[in-house]
């Protein structure tokens, strides 16, 4: 079945650091989502790539889609205590189905 | 918060029992999809209902079913509960639009999740 995989599992970082999380799908995708999960919380939307190639950029974080729309990228850029939890990506299949990926969470050293 | 409710927030069963769970979706919308999510794992499809109808499921036995009512809200049922079951069972709420088929798949917006443990 179609398959959206996601590296690392885990990130650790000192604060400041940079995060990035990537997924990659076995079949093309419409979109591509992106979600936050809170340790204990519940998935948040943060965007959504529709385009080939397309670059989102919210504050301090960078989305990409790929040209092929088979991988995508969130990157994040001095991280700071907030941003802790875990990423999703979310692919769109051709079954207008969401194919989730298994999260890359995001630990700040203390 | 996202206007998704979910009930119980948590439940407590048996191997063999049966269980349902509720969702109020946004208004607005006409799209639920329903999600498993064990402990450290991302959340896994189990289907999805448009206008009161299945339109897509996940690799779950039959034993999952659900239900849309005409105000969007809907139910998860799973009968012959196992070990295996216990998760966080999340609803989304979304707005698709038609035009031909279902085509655009918007956001997602999550519920709290119910958290079920079998025993």
């Amino acid at each position: 079945g179609q398959q959206v995989m996601q590296i690392p599992q885990y990130q650790h970082v000192q604060e400041g650091e940079d995060f990035t999380t990537y997924c990659n799908s076995s079949t093309t995708l419409s979109n591509i989502q992106w979600y936050k999960q809170r340790p204990g919380g519940h998935p948040v939307f943060l965007i959504q790539l529709v385009k080939s190639g397309e670059v989102k950029k919210q504050k301090r974080l960078t989305f990409q889609f790929g040209e092929a729309k088979k991988n995508s990228s969130l990157h994040i850029t001095a991280t700071q205590t907030t941003d802790v939890g875990t990423y999703f990506c979310a692919g769109l299949d051709s079954n207008y189905q969401l194919i989730w990926g298994a999260g890359t969470k995001l630990i700040i050293k203390p | 918060e996202t206007g998704v409710t979910q009930s119980p927030t948590h439940l407590i069963k048996t191997r063999g029992q049966q269980v349902t769970l509720r969702c109020s979706s946004q208004s607005g919308h006409n799209t639920v999809s329903w999600y498993q999510q064990a402990l450290g794992q991302g959340p896994q499809f189990i289907f999805q209902y448009y206008r009161e109808e299945e339109n897509g499921r996940g690799n779950f036995p039959p034993r999952f079913s659900g239900l849309q009512f005409p105000n969007y809200s809907s139910e998860l049922n799973v009968n012959a509960l196992e070990l295996d079951d216990s998760a966080l069972y999340l609803c989304a709420s979304s707005f698709s639009g038609l035009a031909g088929g279902l085509t655009h798949v918007n956001e997602q917006f999550f519920g709290p999740g119910t958290r079920l443990t079998v025993l």
